[in-house]
């Protein structure tokens, strides 16, 4: 019952640094996604992936790579990490794209860039 | 783009009933209207979800107008639980992602 996991939570990353956030849901979803939230603003999708093997951009890739591994999984790379991707990283998936399907959200990775 | 528009804020007091109404002039013919709950360091979760007219479950109600340009979300009786920013959210017609606005910050006081 574990729903969407993201691993780490916690990350401070020196700038030039790289590092992979993974994503995995275990309710047979089709489509997952990752968004950035800043303090006090809302989500920002980075990438999503309708379904395996397709990922596509959203409003702020530069800077991020993704892969979707398998149907469960879903990574994000960030090649050389800045300061301006300090933010709360959330992963989330749904049965299908659309809006009429509900979004189920992973519990974040609060990434720090120093 | 359905792009909507928000209250940035409201404040209300235990037990009384928030009504926090969402415009979205350009909704598409396919669009459904969702909106989530987000608590400080947890991830948005689902609340309720309608096409047109009254949508009850458990935790909310959702009222959308014949013309669907604006949707209004309805908690009965807040608690102090309740404080958390509450996002309303249309698609992008057959887009496969949801797009999210800033939100609007509910502070439930004793």
């Amino acid at each position: 019952n574990a729903g969407v996991t993201q691993t780490p939570k916690f990350q401070v990353l020196k700038t030039g640094q790289s590092m992979t956030l993974q994503c995995a849901q275990d309710m047979n979803h089709n489509s997952m996604y990752w968004y950035r939230q800043d303090p006090g603003m809302g989500l920002r999708l980075i990438y999503y992936s309708a379904s395996e093997g397709t990922t596509d951009k959203g409003e702020v890739p530069n800077g991020y790579n993704v892969s979707r591994l398998n149907k469960r999984e879903f990574s994000l790379r960030l090649e050389s990490a800045a300061p301006s991707q300090t933010s709360v990283y959330f992963c989330a998936s749904s049965e299908a794209g659309g809006t009429n399907y509900g979004y189920t959200f992973g519990s974040g990775t609060r990434l720090t860039v120093v | 783009l359905a792009k909507t528009t928000q209250p940035i804020s409201m404040d209300s007091y235990e037990g009384q009933e928030v009504n926090i109404t969402c415009s979205h002039n350009n909704i598409a013919t396919n669009d459904y209207i969702t909106w989530y709950q987000q608590f400080p360091s947890q991830g948005p979760r689902f609340i309720i979800q309608g096409y047109k007219t009254k949508v009850t479950n458990e935790v909310a109600s959702l009222f959308i107008p014949a013309d669907r340009k604006s949707s209004t979300l309805s908690l009965p009786r807040v608690s102090l639980s309740d404080t958390a920013v509450y996002y309303c959210l249309v698609g992008a017609g057959g887009y496969n992602k949801l797009i999210f606005g800033a939100g609007t910050r509910l502070a439930v006081h004793p």
